[in-house]
């Protein structure tokens, strides 16, 4: 069965330092979304991606995040520039239309030192 | 405001007692409400979407149900393995075009 594959499964990294996760979507599904989920905290969205540009971002997706799909199969989340407070999971998503139902990945576990 | 809450924060039940788990929502103009399983440390799995109020879905032991303010999850003599949180997420109008609002999951224990 086709599923979101993320990587790395867990960074670390310092803080001020620049990060990119990695996230191969279904590979039939068109649109594609990054969500975070800090520890006990709710699943928040981040920004959705459809045709090679964002489509929605949240206010929680400002200037020090950026997202890229630099091949055919791979979609990336970058942050410039971590905080602390950026530490969370980071979910990958992506579904075949606009209100169809979303697919995550495992997540990776950001830990921002 | 919260457009998305999800009662109870946390179930406990025996094998084979049936419950249920509610979400209720303040989105207008609902696109879809979709529950998810989450398991500690892992991604949202999959489990229903439903689009219109009277909509059913059945899944093994679940069954999810949607009214024009609240959606259930009914839950059929449940097993241990059913353990996890439960996510209820919508799609309208307030939640521009793409993203789910989720609701703080419901998490259920299933003891043998």
């Amino acid at each position: 069965e086709p599923e979101v594959t993320q990587t790395p499964s867990h960074q670390v990294t310092q803080m001020g330092q620049e990060v990119i996760l990695r996230c191969v979507p279904i590979s039939n599904h068109l649109y594609f979304y990054w969500y975070r989920q800090i520890l006990g905290q709710k699943v928040e969205f981040l920004v959705s991606f459809y045709n090679n540009e964002i489509s929605e971002k949240s206010e929680i997706f400002d200037d020090q995040f950026s997202v890229e799909r630099p091949d055919g199969s791979n979609f990336t989340l970058k942050i410039r520039s971590t905080k602390l407070e950026d530490s969370a999971m980071y979910f990958c998503a992506s579904s075949v239309g606009l209100d169809n139902e979303q697919f995550f990945g495992p997540g990776t576990r950001l830990t921002v030192l | 405001e919260d457009q998305v809450t999800q009662s109870p924060e946390a179930l406990r039940l025996q094998e084979g007692e049936s419950s249920s788990l509610n979400c209720s929502y303040t989105v207008s103009g609902l696109r879809g409400l979709f529950w998810y399983r989450q398991d500690p440390g892992k991604g949202p799995e999959f489990l229903f979407t439903l689009y219109s109020a009277g909509e059913e879905k059945e899944k093994e032991r679940l069954k999810a149900t949607l009214t024009k303010k609240e959606s259930f999850l009914h839950i059929t003599a449940p097993k241990p393995e059913d353990s996890a949180t439960y996510l209820c997420a919508v799609q309208g109008p307030e939640t521009n075009n793409n993203d789910m609002r989720f609701g703080a999951g419901t998490r259920l224990t299933v003891k043998p």
